[in-house]
């Protein structure tokens, strides 16, 4: 059980261009979704929160205007990176926690992550 | 808000040796303390954690232990295995927060068979 996927598990887009990352919880409802960027041999930053019909919490120094995060349901969350430029080439990983009152509340699971190059 | 440190940065331990990584914390209302396996390219992966209300936790051959008035938590591994070899991380978080995750720098461990 708690199964999280990300689609697609690798992209190459042209500066300037967009991208749409897909986070969902495959055999649970997520309450709380993140998303965390990582560089190669640095850890993972978070970089926003996002819960179920209402708007994503950045960290500071995410811009919110270039990191759009939309959470439509409890199974999926998306972060579409606008405008993308070379510097936004990372592994991006999404995490989700369990709506479930009971049990590991505090778990994140965690998505296979993204590898995103810009060029 | 919640500064994780973790130290070593990287680790190398002869096979069937135990490694050691510590990490401190600086929220005192931090109450979950989960330790991270990541494989390069890989999600990391959960493989052990502690709530606050507990010192010490096994599971086979992995340990943490937690050390709240001094706000330091760390992960033994005994009998290292040359599939150990992996980057770990550890992280704090708090109910309150959404139990959003501060990882730590994180630790290269490599097991010399």
């Amino acid at each position: 059980g708690a199964v999280v996927s990300q689609h697609p598990s690798w992209v190459i887009c042209k500066s300037g261009t967009s991208v749409k990352i897909e986070c969902r919880s495959l055999d649970f409802q997520a309450t709380t979704m993140f998303w965390y960027r990582q560089f190669p041999k640095q850890s993972l930053m978070l970089m926003a929160t996002s819960n179920e019909g209402s708007k994503a919490t950045y960290e500071q120094g995410v811009e919110k205007d270039k990191f759009l995060i939309n959470h439509a349901s409890l199974t999926l969350s998306t972060l579409t990176v606008t405008s993308a430029h070379p510097e936004d080439s990372s592994f991006y990983i999404c995490s989700a926690r369990s709506s479930s009152t009971s049990g590991r509340a505090y778990e994140q699971y965690f998505g296979p992550g993204t590898r995103l190059t810009v060029t | 808000g919640e500064n994780v440190e973790q130290h070593p940065s990287t680790l190398s331990v002869q096979e069937g040796d135990s490694a050691v990584i510590k990490c401190t914390y600086s929220d005192s209302a931090s109450n979950y303390f989960p330790w991270y396996k990541q494989e390069l390219g890989k999600r990391p992966q959960l493989i052990i954690d502690i709530r606050s209300n507990v010192g010490e936790k096994k599971d086979q051959r992995i340990a943490v232990t937690l050390n709240k008035t001094a706000k330091h938590f760390s992960l033994h591994i005994t009998e290292t295995q040359p599939e150990d070899s992996a980057v770990y991380f550890c992280a704090a978080s708090i109910r309150s927060n959404d139990y959003k995750l501060s990882f730590g720098a994180g630790t290269t461990v490599t097991v010399r068979a």
